[in-house]
């Protein structure tokens, strides 16, 4: 299983709502990441997460917050949005993180708009 | 400064046809680069992925160069088909026992009937 699965698929928020975006993978992938991506542009690193320890924050502002509740997976969490905010959300995982030969496998996103 | 270039930023071909892509990079000290495809809104599916030692490396119908020389990729695709349509991301790590990736900004892939 070469998999990365991402709920939900589509997410529509108001700026007061809090909400959660999810990410799982069963390839026993030691390092995960959250990636931000906005329309024609390549994706901006946020967070990474090596053997289920946030190991790298890419000075994202607090109303994200990443979770790691095991190795299989990860969570954001949203709260207090901006419009600007909206954009593909994108998980991926790979063997580890320390800069070896490792392919980052990508989920399909999550599609979010901030009203 | 670390920097991935990619050119053209978009390319239009028609089916069956052959085309290369161009990536550049400064980043330093290298220690791999990658090329995805990104279909419009999923996630980037990865091509190839090469060390400093490799010079080329294939998959299918796309063809992966790299020279660390001059710090030059390039993906060639073979007879070009509807589905290769697509966003093509050139990536590369540094090598310094963290991880520190670098985003080319892509390019646009259109292949016509």
């Amino acid at each position: 299983d070469t998999e990365v699965t991402q709920t939900p698929k589509h997410l529509v928020m108001g700026m007061t709502n809090k909400k959660s975006l999810k990410c799982e993978q069963h390839m026993g992938h030691r390092a995960m990441y959250w990636y931000k991506q906005k329309a024609k542009k390549p994706p901006e690193l946020m967070f990474v997460y090596s053997y289920e320890k946030l190991s790298i924050n890419e000075s994202v502002p607090s109303r994200f917050s990443p979770e790691c509740p095991n190795s299989s997976l990860l969570n954001l969490h949203l709260h207090a949005l901006q419009p600007e905010d909206s954009a593909l959300y994108l998980c991926a995982s790979s063997q580890s993180s320390g800069g070896r030969v490792d392919t980052q496998y990508f989920g399909p996103g999550t599609r979010l708009t901030v009203l | 400064k670390n920097q991935v270039e990619q050119s053209p930023q978009s390319l239009i071909i028609l089916e069956g046809k052959n085309c290369t892509l161009q990536c550049n990079y400064t980043v330093s000290p290298f220690s791999n680069l990658r090329w995805y495809k990104q279909d419009t809104g999923r996630g980037p599916v990865s091509l190839t992925i090469m060390t400093f030692s490799e010079n080329t490396k294939s998959n299918g119908r796309y063809t992966a160069t790299l020279d660390a020389d001059t710090k030059q990729s390039s993906l060639h695709i073979t007879a070009s088909q509807l589905s290769d349509s697509a966003s093509y991301i050139c990536v590369v790590s540094k090598n310094t026992g963290g991880f520190k990736t670098i985003f080319g900004a892509g390019t646009r892939l259109f292949v016509k009937a």
